[in-house]
């Protein structure tokens, strides 16, 4: 079936350190892709997506490319900031059919100043 | 235009009591969907809609039921809370497209503790 997988945290950076957080995906066709950001206390926010290979999503300085060679949504920021601490969810949508959407398990992100 | 509203915001039960999760929605979305969200296992589908009157099951269904009878509203029941419903669900909508990719608005969470 449909699965993501998200590299485990936690990850603790610095404030303006670079950051990549790894996901990888199994599904047939070309799923659609999102990273999803949830801040403390509250639901999850959509970051950002892409819907077909090589499409690169971005926003808030988060960028992630649909990698369909390596099947991998790879969620990086040049330069993160105290206010990006929050955990990120990795997720797809199957091509065509189902309307689910299948979430990886969350990074937790901490940045300190 | 108030989003996903989700009530309670807590809730506490004991073993064996049932009760409902209250979600409703204000955006015409057709799909509706419920998780549970517990560490280490990220969200969890327990079950979806994608239109009044249609209702599915997702991974994690036992011990829950849904009914959608109206667009806005997706109740979630608990039958006979079990320790192991202890979580936080959250209620999430969007609107269905051919496109795919369309972006899943969620409530604020229901915090469950059953003792």
């Amino acid at each position: 079936g449909n699965s993501v997988t998200q590299m485990e945290g936690p990850v603790t950076l610095s404030e303006e350190a670079f950051l990549t957080i790894n996901c990888t995906y199994t599904a047939t066709g070309y799923p659609s892709l999102f990273w999803y950001v949830q801040y403390p206390g509250e639901g999850l926010q959509l970051l950002l997506k892409a819907t077909k290979a090589d499409d690169k999503g971005s926003n808030k300085g988060f960028e992630a490319t649909y990698r369909k060679e390596t099947t991998s949504f790879h969620l990086e920021k040049g330069s993160v900031q105290v206010s990006d601490s929050a955990v990120y969810f990795c997720a797809l949508k199957a091509q065509g059919g189902s309307e689910k959407l299948v979430f990886g398990k969350g990074t937790k992100l901490t940045v300190n100043p | 235009n108030a989003g996903v509203t989700q009530t309670p915001k807590f809730q506490v039960l004991k073993t064996g009591q049932s009760m409902t999760l209250q979600c409703a929605q204000d955006m015409n979305h057709e799909y509706m969907s419920w998780y549970r969200q517990d560490p280490g296992m990220g969200l969890r589908l327990i079950h979806y809609s994608v239109g009044a009157g249609i209702t599915d099951q997702g991974e994690v269904p036992n011990g829950y039921n849904v009914s959608r009878s109206t667009t806005e509203d997706f109740p979630l029941r608990l039958l006979s809370a079990a320790p192991s419903q202890t979580s936080v669900y959250f209620c999430a909508s969007r609107a269905v497209s051919t496109l795919g990719g369309e972006k899943l608005f969620f409530g604020s969470g229901t915090q469950l503790s059953v003792l």
